[in-house]
């Protein structure tokens, strides 16, 4: 599998978006970027998937470079409850395990 | 609606001793995963089944671990002879399709 990098950690204010970033130099055509989140002492939680074009919901916005070899994660308006380590994952077109990294964690102070 | 549910939520092992971990997935997910969580780090898959059959068992660390799913729905995850490296979270997930896995709370499992 495609290897991810992010930062270890980011710091955001509430209310303010946060914009974590994650680099996939080698990322192939045919991988997905996924993101997914882990609050303390829960199981991982699906963010936003995406291919080539920027994707939107109710959670987030996920904005995908045009080489592809990084995307970026947007909060639009951070609150204290998505303080959590988020998971930058890239996924074969038909793959499904998911291999995690260390991840970025976000803190959000009030 | 009903999510992906685990039991024992915590379990002590002595070392050498036998334990089952369980999982519950969302009725109708045909994917089901189990991942170890050691302390201060990322998920790592440990296997996966698509209704009944086990797919993938390439990240099962050693043969004392063994995962079952005989009816395509709920899951049984153990492991045998017991060790202190064995101390982790256990998560299980379940998925309708691929690009969207739905995590229990996991099993913390402490050997002692």
């Amino acid at each position: 599998d495609a290897k991810t990098t992010q930062p270890n950690s980011m710091e955001s204010n509430e209310e303010e978006p946060v914009h974590l970033p994650c680099n996939h130099s080698t990322i192939s055509g045919t991988d997905y970027i996924h993101w997914y989140r882990q609050l303390p002492s829960q199981g991982p939680e699906y963010v936003i998937h995406g291919l080539t074009s920027n994707v939107n919901n109710r959670m987030a916005s996920l904005a995908i470079a045009e080489d592809r070899k990084s995307s970026t994660l947007i909060l639009h308006r951070a609150t204290l409850r998505d303080a959590a380590v988020y998971y930058c994952i890239l996924i074969m077109e038909y793959g499904n395990k998911l291999v995690f990294g260390a991840g970025t964690i976000l803190r959000v102070k009030s | 609606g009903a999510g992906v549910s685990q039991s024992p939520r915590y379990k002590v092992a002595k070392r050498g001793q036998d334990v089952a971990l369980r999982c519950d997935p969302i009725s109708g997910h045909v994917s089901l995963f189990w991942y170890q969580q050691a302390l201060g780090q990322g998920p790592e898959f440990l296997t996966y089944f698509q209704n009944e059959a086990q797919l993938d068992k390439s990240g099962l660390p050693s043969d004392r671990f063994f995962a079952e799913r005989p009816e395509g729905s709920v899951s049984t995850l153990k492991i045998q002879r017991t060790q202190q490296e064995d101390s982790a979270v256990y998560l299980c997930a379940s998925g309708p399709r691929m690009h969207e896995q739905f995590f229990g709370p996991g099993t913390r499992l402490t050997v002692l």
